[in-house]
């Protein structure tokens, strides 16, 4: 079955220090998508990076970058010189690509991460 | 270009009363999907529009329902509601269905059943 794991509930990192957010994932599809998300405690969800199964390299997006370790199953967040305001709430989810037109988006229990000045 | 917008953004209702939820998309996205997150449950899928039909379907009740407009803005209703209803209730939209890149997520619905 389909399923997100963040087994970190919650983390402390000092400013200006980077830091890595867990994240596993299973699923027996070849094609699917993997994205991260940052809640900030006023509720709305903010996109910060995809990885597509097929990617070969690691995506980033200025300070964020995803560890991308396809064999097994993981597809941690890292966030470099970390700033006050990244302070929230952290959502791993994934996708599957829609082949018999049914499919779930799914979303880990998040990581709360507080950075520490 | 305007974000994701939801209205309203709190509602107090009582049980058994229904309510409707409205979703404006980013212009020029075609998929909506909404999603219902609680301390307990978190973040769950209920369902996905696309060209006003829907294309997929999480596992709620069918007291939650949804239509999509020509206009791909979409509304959610609950009907019959319960406390456990209660929850911050976001949309999200997409240019594409099968879209492999992101989704942009609206402030949300703060909904409380009393």
């Amino acid at each position: 079955a389909q399923k997100i794991t963040q087994t970190q509930p919650g983390m402390f990192v000092q400013e200006k220090e980077a830091v890595t957010l867990d994240c596993t994932y299973d699923t027996s599809d070849q094609s699917y998508g993997l994205f991260w998300y940052k809640q900030p405690s006023s509720g709305e969800m903010i996109f910060l990076i995809y990885q597509g199964s097929y990617d070969e390299q690691n995506a980033t997006e200025g300070r964020y970058s995803l560890n991308f370790q396809k064999a097994r199953k993981s597809a941690n967040l890292v966030i470099s010189a970390s700033q006050l305001g990244d302070s929230a709430m952290y959502f791993c989810a994934m996708r599957e690509f829609p082949t018999s037109g049914t499919y779930k988006y799914i979303f880990g229990t998040g990581t709360r991460l507080k950075v520490l000045a | 270009k305007a974000g994701v917008t939801q209205t309203p953004r709190y509602l107090i209702k009582t049980r058994g009363q229904q309510v409707t939820l409205s979703c404006s998309p980013i212009s020029g996205h075609r998929s909506v999907s909404w999603y219902q997150q609680t301390p307990g449950q978190g973040l769950q899928f209920l369902f996905e529009y696309f060209s006003e039909t829907q294309r997929n379907k999480g596992n709620f009740p069918g007291r939650f329902s949804g239509r999509q407009f020509s206009n791909s803005r979409s509304e959610m209703n609950v009907s019959t509601l319960e406390l456990g209803d209660s929850a911050l209730y976001l949309c999200a939209s997409s240019f594409a269905l099968t879209g492999q890149g992101e989704q942009y997520f609206g402030p949300g619905t703060r909904l409380t059943v009393t």
